[in-house]
């Protein structure tokens, strides 16, 4: 069973638009990840936000999280069509397993 | 050191025959995993390793796949006479014993067999 759900499945938006994916998790975690795979290709990792920590940027990219409701959103401002890839979550449990656990995606395209 | 290594890319191989993929983490990195990946879904957790231990492989998808890591460095995974639903993208990460550093990935092995 996978941990993390991301929605939309797929989401299709023009070049100058931004990009929202959301993320819901089961179970408590010591940090959630969001992770780019281009097609046929390995997952790049993009951002990491601890548990403890509720928003985080790293340029074009917002990551939030809320513990409480068990989800996390992923925003790419201003997107590009270099930025059309499929985005995973991961979570790492707190349970001390340190295996990250990856939803099925949201598939993105940006159309130039 | 320029990242997590797979070979091969691709493998090509006929229904029964064995195959055996490699991958070389990030040399600072003692965590190496497994993952396997089918079109249109996330990658699905295998086997990993943490340097020359295998702590997790209850979830090796049968007793037809099997993993090394024996000096703690590279890794090998095998899977003994493949079968057509074998046909994945098989994937390696690395990373350091704490997880709040994220995972490094390679560019995978794409399966297919015939």
């Amino acid at each position: 069973s996978q941990q993390g759900e991301e929605d939309p499945q797929a989401l299709s938006i023009q070049e100058g638009e931004n990009a929202t994916m959301n993320c819901s998790y089961k179970t408590s975690i010591n940090n959630l990840q969001w992770y780019r795979q281009n097609s046929g290709r390995g997952l790049v990792h993009l951002i990491l936000i601890r548990s403890n920590e509720r928003e985080k940027h790293s340029g074009r990219l917002r990551v939030t999280l809320d513990t409480s409701k068990k989800s996390s959103s992923l925003l790419i401002t201003a997107s590009r069509a270099a930025d059309t890839a499929s985005y995973f979550c991961a979570t790492d449990s707190s349970g001390g397993s340190y295996i990250p656990t990856f939803g099925r995606g949201t598939s993105l395209i940006v159309h130039p | 050191d320029t990242g997590v290594s797979q070979d091969p890319r691709h493998k090509i191989t006929k229904r029964g025959q064995n195959v055996t993929f490699r991958c070389d983490p990030i040399s600072e990195h003692n965590r190496l995993y497994w993952y396997r990946q089918t079109l249109g879904q996330g990658p699905e957790f295998l086997t990993y390793f943490q340097n020359e231990a295998q702590l997790e492989k209850s979830r090796l998808l049968s007793d037809r796949f099997s993993a090394e890591r024996p000096k703690g460095s590279f890794s090998t995974l095998e899977i003994q006479r493949t079968e057509q639903g074998d046909s994945a993208m098989y994937l390696c990460a690395s990373s350091l014993t704490s997880s709040n550093y994220g995972y490094t990935f390679g560019s995978g092995t794409r399966l297919t067999v015939v």
